[in-house]
């Protein structure tokens, strides 16, 4: 079964950078692209973006340029979201989240979500 | 704001029959498959329905998606306790080239 599987809860102080791993199993890794989700304390779902993980080119949305880079691993089938000079609003919940066999769009997998905090 | 507009609430009693909307425009609903997503307290969401009205695998019939124009409903009939939940619409913008989710619906099952 599909299983996307991410890494741990981080607490970073504003400034600092973070990464934040998915590592994907029950499936051919390079057959589905990756999207990444944030999700805001008490707040909704917001698409960051998506990895292509057959080219390795990472497409991303209004919002998340510049700071936020999308990465892989196809040795060992994982997908990376890395966020550098953190800030207090960058606090969330991301979530990895594989396309189904449309193509781009709505995610049918999620990871279980890794809570990133930014607090000095 | 989301690009997807959803009642911020809903509630209903066991048993009963609850409707959720979600609405768009011809960028995104209006030319695009799409998907409802159930998120419990502390988890990650769960897909429910895909491409308008495919359940995958596992979701039970008491869930039923539909699409009319630039609008989506997510239907739960015999409303459970274990529903209580945020559920979210998702669809791809053609325009923004993006995934756009709903603003999230809480459900309270009284």
């Amino acid at each position: 079964q599909v299983q996307l599987v991410q890494s741990g809860s981080e607490l970073k102080k504003p400034g600092a950078s973070v990464k934040v791993s998915c590592k994907a199993s029950g499936y051919t890794f390079t057959n589905y692209a990756m999207n990444w989700v944030r999700q805001a304390p008490g707040q909704g779902l917001e698409w960051m973006g998506w990895i292509n993980t057959n080219t390795g080119n990472p497409t991303y949305a209004q919002g998340f340029t510049g700071r936020f880079v999308f990465s892989l691993d196809i040795s060992v089938s994982t997908a990376y979201l890395q966020i550098s000079s953190l800030k207090a609003e960058d606090t969330a919940v991301y979530y990895c989240a594989r396309d189904g066999p449309g193509g781009i769009g709505p995610p049918f997998y999620w990871g279980q979500g890794t809570l990133v905090t930014v607090s000095s | 704001q989301s690009v997807l507009t959803q009642p911020p609430s809903v509630s209903a009693a066991p048993g009963q029959k609850v409707t959720i909307s979600c609405s768009g425009s011809s960028s995104n609903i209006g030319n695009n498959y799409v998907s409802w997503y159930q998120q419990l307290p502390g988890t990650a969401p769960k897909l429910l329905i895909y491409d308008n009205n495919k359940r995958p695998s596992g979701i039970p019939d008491r869930f039923s998606g539909s699409k009319s124009g630039t609008s989506a409903t997510l239907g739960i009939t015999g409303l459970q306790t274990g529903d209580e939940a945020d559920y979210y619409c998702g669809t791809w913008d053609g325009s923004l080239n993006a995934v756009v989710f709903g603003g999230g619906t809480k459900l309270t099952v009284l």
